[in-house]
């Protein structure tokens, strides 16, 4: 089936630096939506996206919709111990249908 | 505004049986999505409910099974639990079903095969 693939699989990162991920497909996307889950909890909405190109922040997270509708990118800026758990990118295919990637799994150490 | 309910949190079932889960979605949507989370599994699709109706199926067996009520309330259905079956089931409710609509997840039930 459709898959979208998300990197890294996992980082360990210093507080206090900048983090960057990213979602690909070989398909056409119509929105991109990025989750954070925290340990034993289910998925919260950090940021959606809707048009190709477009940049949206959410305090100390940068999101955008590639240009090619192919792919996006989440970066947190000055991470906090916080900032530890599981982000998901999600994305509607021309379908309709949501598709999830396989998580970037982060780490802060203080 | 209320969010996505899930109920039970924790669930512990023995081999064989049966566990029904049960998911309330925000008020005014009409569509519910189940999602089994393992761990090094990501979130797999289990299946999506609109108005009743299922509208698609991901690739599990048909022990799992569910149903939509006419207030959009969901319930999953896995019969003859095995001990792989153990894992965070997820729903998520949104507004529709087609389109891009986004989805607001509940907290999940925890749920251990012995």
């Amino acid at each position: 089936g459709q898959q979208l693939n998300q990197s890294p699989q996992s980082m360990f990162i210093q507080e206090g630096e900048d983090v960057s991920m990213n979602c690909t497909s070989s398909s056409i996307f119509n929105t991109w939506l990025w989750y954070k889950q925290d340990p034993g909890e289910g998925p919260v909405l950090l940021i959606a996206l809707y048009k190709a190109g477009e940049l949206t922040s959410n305090g100390r997270l940068t999101a955008q919709f590639g240009i090619t509708r192919k792919d996006s990118f989440l970066n947190i800026s000055a991470s906090i111990p916080s900032d530890v758990g599981i982000y998901f990118c999600a994305g509607h295919n021309q379908g309709g249908k949501l598709i999830f990637g396989q998580g970037t799994e982060l780490s802060v150490k203080p | 505004k209320a969010g996505v309910t899930q109920t039970p949190r924790y669930l512990i079932k023995t081999r064989g049986q049966q566990v029904t889960l049960s998911c309330s979605p925000i008020s005014g949507h009409r569509s519910v999505s189940w999602y089994q989370q393992t761990p090094g599994q990501g979130l797999q699709f289990l299946f999506e409910y609109f108005s009743e109706t299922q509208r698609n199926k991901g690739n599990f067996p048909g022990r799992f099974s569910g149903r939509q009520f006419s207030n959009s309330r969901s319930e999953m259905n896995v019969s003859t639990l095995e001990l792989g079956d153990s894992a965070l089931y997820l729903c998520a409710s949104r507004w529709g079903s087609y389109g891009n609509t986004e989805a607001f997840f509940g907290q999940g039930t925890r749920l251990t095969v012995v």
